[in-house]
């Protein structure tokens, strides 16, 4: 089954403590991507990736980092979490090109929350 | 500075009747248009696209407009079920922007039986 899986689900965790979300797809897509979704804010790009090694910003990258050393791995790194970063964390992923199917397909979401 | 806008945060709809969910944008080199549907502790997961060269594309229930001089497009969901209760999101893109996603805020719909 094709899919994006996200690990944690759900997470509590206290400011400072480094701690990693990792996401991974299956379907072989070059393109990964991460986002936050925010009440009143809908979802916004934190980094993005176009193909292994090749990472890049999006809207919101403070405090922030990725790594993508193989296709299918685009872990999100918070180094020193901060209670402004509690959120719904989504990992997508796609295969630019590929004309209607050129989608993103999601995870199911990983659930932050920083005290 | 959100480039892609849902300003109805809410929408309800009786079952069977038409629910139009709009979003506008104000980025003109957008090329390409989205609509993903999200339930409750899941994803976000695509409804349906429609490039800048169209003006509608339609898919079961589904049909997206696009109207380009207005900056414009809508999402028609006929006839409405009670499965369609969701959170939708307008998203738009530039071929030339990594393939990045600008998504709208969100509308919730709720279509009651």
């Amino acid at each position: 089954e094709a899919q994006v899986t996200q690990n944690p689900r759900y997470l509590i965790t206290v400011t400072g403590k480094k701690l990693t979300v990792t996401c991974s797809q299956n379907m072989n897509h070059e393109y990964m991507s991460w986002y936050r979704q925010d009440p009143g804010l809908g979802l916004r790009q934190i980094y993005y990736s176009m193909n292994v090694e090749v990472t890049d910003k999006g809207d919101v990258p403070e405090g922030y980092k990725v790594s993508r050393k193989e296709k299918r791995n685009f872990p999100l790194i918070l180094e020193s979490p901060s209670p402004n970063q509690t959120s719904l964390y989504f990992c997508a992923s796609s295969s630019p090109g590929q004309g209607v199917e050129d989608t993103q397909y999601f995870g199911p979401g990983t659930r932050l929350t920083v005290l | 500075d959100q480039q892609v806008k849902q300003n109805s945060p809410s929408l309800s709809v009786q079952e069977g009747r038409i629910s139009i969910l709009n979003c506008d944008y104000t980025n003109s080199m957008f090329d390409y248009f989205l609509w993903y549907k999200k339930y409750p502790a899941e994803g976000p997961t695509f409804l349906i696209s429609i490039s800048s060269i169209k003006d509608k594309n339609e898919d079961g229930r589904f049909t997206v407009f696009l109207n380009k001089s207005a900056k414009h497009l809508s999402l028609h969901i006929v006839p409405s079920q009670p499965g369609d209760s969701a959170v939708y999101f307008c998203a738009a893109r530039t071929s030339n922007s990594g393939y990045a996603l600008n998504f709208g805020k969100g509308t919730s719909l709720l279509v009651t039986p």
